[in-house]
């Protein structure tokens, strides 16, 4: 069966540590993206690859960072010098068709808290 | 930038038919979707509009109006498994190879015996 796995569904962290998100893909997807969701606010993009070995910012890439070693994988870092990283994580990927991002399909999330 | 809106919350009666809208305001618009989400859980895609008029999935019919800015989500014969958050998204193209997806932020929708 093909489809995005993120890993841990839930994670605990203390404060000022850095943590890894999981995200894997085995839809052949070419891009991926990283958005946050906290309650009673709509999903926000932090960051989008569209093709192995580059990545672009979204609207609150600060105090996290990304690779994309791989096509099939791109973990998120949440690093201390984020303020409020207590989240509803999600990871998504689509084709990327003559520049245009098609259809983005979601994993199922990782929730941290920051205690 | 983007602004999208839509209805907070919404209460339906199961069996019945409910339409939740999503209006925006945009440049580049490049195409409007659907996503439902149970509480916990992942976004799942319903629909996708990027030209105007009705795109019809079963149960669920998703309507556009790109002069008046303008989207709704019909749900008909509601279910109780239909309770979930429903979030509407624009597709933008802010430059050449780049895109813009931005979300509003749902419609809780409760159905109720």
């Amino acid at each position: 069966d093909g489809g995005i796995t993120q890993s841990p569904k839930y994670l605990f962290r203390k404060e000022g540590q850095n943590v890894t998100l999981s995200c894997e893909q085995n839809l052949n997807h070419d891009a991926m993206y990283w958005y946050r969701q906290d309650p009673g606010q709509g999903l926000r993009l932090i960051y989008y690859s569209q093709i192995v070995n580059d990545f672009q910012k979204g609207d609150i890439a600060e105090g996290y960072s990304v690779s994309r070693e791989k096509k099939e994988s791109f973990p998120l870092t949440v690093t201390s010098a984020q303020k409020n990283p207590t989240a509803f994580y999600l990871c998504a990927s689509s084709i990327w068709l003559a520049g245009v991002a098609d259809t983005q399909y979601f994993g199922p999330g990782t929730r941290l808290t920051v205690l | 930038g983007q602004n999208i809106d839509q209805p907070t919350e919404m209460t339906a009666t199961e069996g019945a038919i409910v339409q939740i809208n999503c209006t925006y305001q945009t440049s580049g618009f490049n195409g409007l979707f659907w996503y439902q989400q149970h509480a916990g859980e992942a976004p799942t895609f319903l629909s996708y509009n990027v030209l105007d008029g009705l795109e019809e999935k079963g149960r669920f019919s998703s309507f556009l109006s790109r002069s008046k800015g303008y989207s709704y989500l019909l749900l008909k014969e509601l279910q109780m498994k239909d309770s979930a958050s429903y979030l509407c998204a624009v597709r933008t193209l802010p430059g050449a190879g780049s895109y813009q997806l931005t979300f509003g932020k749902g419609t809780k929708l409760s159905v109720i015996p």
